[in-house]
């Protein structure tokens, strides 16, 4: 089964432009969840979406959103970019049918770097 | 709110040494605890889980026990080998928000092993 994939694996750039990520999850997993990676406050959470709608939100100002097409790929946004917005943004995916033993599954990552 | 607190890094070892991460944990309901490892230029892979207490999660030779009277999961390895320099993460999930797709991450412990 493949697993979780994300496009692109890196991007560049410059402050003020607006980026938008994919991501899509193993087959059959429902839920997608969104976190940034950065050597200063490490791995965070940012949202999650199931079944179209978001269900989880993290402490990240409105200049981040997403959204989760019928076939539960996602997309993330980022709007008006600033120089701390460089960052490992991950992607993970899961079955989300509500057991304590669902685990989440994460892909290699975007590397956007803000100029 | 959850919060996870990890053994600060890095950490170094001879080879064959055994392997300690501490990892305590902070949080209001049950949660599910898990480790994860990031490669270098990779995203995260689940090392192992544990759902409720006194559960042990094992794999690859790594083993945790999800101790509630002391709010723990650390992680061991009898033997480790070069091949296991990585970071790990320790997170947990609170189960009651729709299920486990909410990490909270700790920090991450860096662990490097000397041939």
């Amino acid at each position: 089964k493949a697993g979780v994939t994300q496009t692109p694996r890196y991007l560049i750039k410059t402050r003020g432009q607006q980026v938008t990520l994919s991501c899509s999850p193993i087959s059959g997993h429902r839920s997608v969840s969104w976190y940034q990676q950065t050597p200063g406050q490490g791995l965070q959470f940012l949202f999650e979406y199931f079944s179209e709608t978001q269900r989880n939100k993290g402490n990240f100002p409105g200049r981040f959103s997403g959204r989760q097409f019928s076939n539960s790929r996602s997309e993330m946004n980022v709007s008006t970019l600033e120089l701390g917005d460089s960052a490992l943004y991950l992607c993970a995916s899961s079955l989300a049918s509500g057991r304590a033993t669902d685990t989440q599954y994460f892909g290699p990552g975007t590397r956007l770097t803000v100029l | 709110g959850d919060s996870v607190t990890q053994m600060e890094g890095p950490v170094t070892l001879s080879e064959e040494a055994f392997l300690t991460i501490n990892c305590t944990y902070t949080a209001t309901g049950y949660p599910s605890l898990f480790w994860y490892v990031q490669y270098p230029g990779e995203g995260l892979q689940l090392l192992l889980k544990a759902t409720k207490a006194d559960d042990k999660g094992s794999n690859k030779g790594f083993e945790a026990t999800y101790r509630k009277e002391t709010t723990s999961f650390h992680l061991e390895k009898g033997s480790v080998q070069v091949s296991d320099s990585a970071v790990y993460f320790c997170a947990l999930s609170d189960p009651r928000n729709f299920g486990n797709e909410k990490l909270t991450f700790g920090t991450g412990t860096r662990l490097t092993i000397i041939p």
